[in-house]
């Protein structure tokens, strides 16, 4: 079944200890990206890939990282969550761009920074 | 960055009833695309808009670009309760989305 697997769905954390959530996708897609849903703000990129070892800042990229030494991972990197950073996160991807076919979405994940 | 905008941000409405959310730009949009996301859910992509005035249906959905493509419509008519949900739409310009804040949909049965 092709989906895109995000871990974990739900994390709560304290403020300053590094964390990772993982992305990965089986449907061999070049481009990845993250997001983050915050109320009434719809959803805002954070970081995109458009193939291995290739990666760019999307609109809101402050205080994360990311890499990309895989096609079918992603992962984000929170190096030191502040409590801003509450939110539910999203990985998506696509076969290029977000074209014609859309962005696939994983589950997303729940995080809270105490 | 390219701002979009998305009105109205709730809609409550009786089932049967038509809905429509509206998502407006200050400046020309590359490509649209809708998504729904269904409560405690992910988005799910709908359609993607190219052309000037381009119209696409879906069953009971409706797109809409505008001709100057400075703004588009979700039009759904006779809603049910399995339409309940947030609708967004999403700029697809260079190699990023830029989404709207959405429209919550609720249907009351």
């Amino acid at each position: 079944e092709a989906q895109v697997t995000q871990n974990p769905r739900y994390l709560i954390t304290v403020t300053g200890k590094k964390l990772t959530v993982t992305c990965s996708q089986n449907m061999n897609h070049e481009y990845m990206s993250w997001y983050r849903q915050d109320p009434g703000l719809g959803l805002r990129q954070i970081y995109y890939s458009m193939n291995v070892e290739v990666t760019d800042k999307g609109d809101v990229p402050e205080g994360y990282k990311v890499s990309r030494k895989e096609k079918r991972n992603f992962p984000l990197i929170l190096e030191s969550p502040s409590p801003n950073q509450t939110s539910l996160y999203f990985c998506a991807s696509s076969y290029t761009r977000p074209g014609v076919t859309g962005a696939f979405f994983g589950q997303g994940t729940r995080l809270t920074v105490v | 960055g390219q701002q979009v905008m998305q009105i109205p941000q709730y809609q409550h409405v009786q089932e049967g009833e038509d809905f429509t959310t509206y998502c407006n730009s200050s400046t020309t949009l590359s490509n649209i695309q809708w998504y729904k996301q269904r409560p405690g859910g992910h988005p799910v992509f709908l359609i993607q808009l190219v052309k000037s005035g381009e119209v696409k249906k879906q069953k009971r959905l409706t797109f809409q670009f505008g001709e100057a493509k400075k703004n588009s419509s979700l039009h759904i008519t006779a809603t049910q309760t399995t339409d309940v949900g947030t609708y967004f739409c999403a700029d697809n310009a260079g190699n990023m989305l830029t989404f709207g804040g959405g429209t919550r949909l609720m249907v009351k049965p």
